[in-house]
């Protein structure tokens, strides 16, 4: 059972590089999202998306876009890494139509950016 | 606004001995859900129980049980008899009602478990 896969789970980039993460569910989920984790502070919402071709922003998007082609497929991309997006990034996801329903997680991917 | 706090950063203890995880949250829904998760060193966040706002029965599970109060918005998790391998980062979660909503997490706290 895949569930949620996050690719790549380390990463080291230069400020000013540009990235995507990427993320895949196999769960039929219509919901993704992507959070930030870092010390002290939980999970931050990124951006999430309720269905293919529907995108929101969360707490903290600047620096990132999404965008949702497919049910299954949910990339995040860094525009132009600047240090303060080192942190470790959870992609998610849930099923719709029952509020409350679990969120699974991805692996997390380990971001660094010099 | 929703809002999950943890107030314990950090909590030692020996194995064995029983171990509460404090979490009180802030919501103006009358529907909502909360969560524990559990990260382990090794990273990944492992779901360990969701309870709606209508359920106020604590729950059970092996050496982990729940105690929900809504009067005083709470929802503290209990390990009996510690073991090194619950030595995790816990975090404690809200989602309210209406799908797309978003799960709001707690700044987590640090377990560690000592032989």
């Amino acid at each position: 059972n895949a569930g949620v896969t996050q690719t790549p789970k380390f990463q080291v980039l230069k400020t000013g590089q540009s990235m995507t993460l990427q993320c895949a569910q196999d769960m039929n989920h219509e919901y993704m999202s992507w959070y930030r984790q870092d010390p002290g502070m939980g999970l931050r919402l990124i951006h999430y998306s309720v269905g293919a071709g529907i995108t929101d922003q969360g707490e903290v998007p600047n620096g990132y876009n999404v965008s949702r082609s497919t049910t299954e497929d949910f990339p995040l991309r860094l525009l132009s890494a600047a240090p303060s997006q080192t942190s470790v990034y959870f992609c998610a996801s849930r099923d719709r139509g029952l509020t409350g329903n679990t969120i699974y997680f991805g692996e997390g991917s380990w971001l660094t950016v010099v | 606004a929703q809002k999950v706090t943890q107030a314990q950063t950090e909590i030692s203890v020996v194995e064995k001995e029983d171990v509460t995880l404090d979490c009180v949250y802030e919501t103006r829904d009358t529907t909502y859900y909360l969560f524990w998760y559990k990260q382990p060193p090794s990273g990944e966040l492992v779901f360990l129980i969701r309870r709606n706002s209508f359920d106020e029965q604590n729950e059970i599970s092996g050496r982990y049980s729940w105690n929900f109060q809504k009067s005083t918005s709470s929802f503290n998790f209990t390990i009996t008899a510690s073991q090194v391998v619950d030595s995790a980062v816990y975090f404690c979660a809200l989602s309210e009602r209406g799908y797309g909503q978003n799960f709001v997490f707690g700044p987590g706290t640090r377990l560690s478990v000592l032989p």
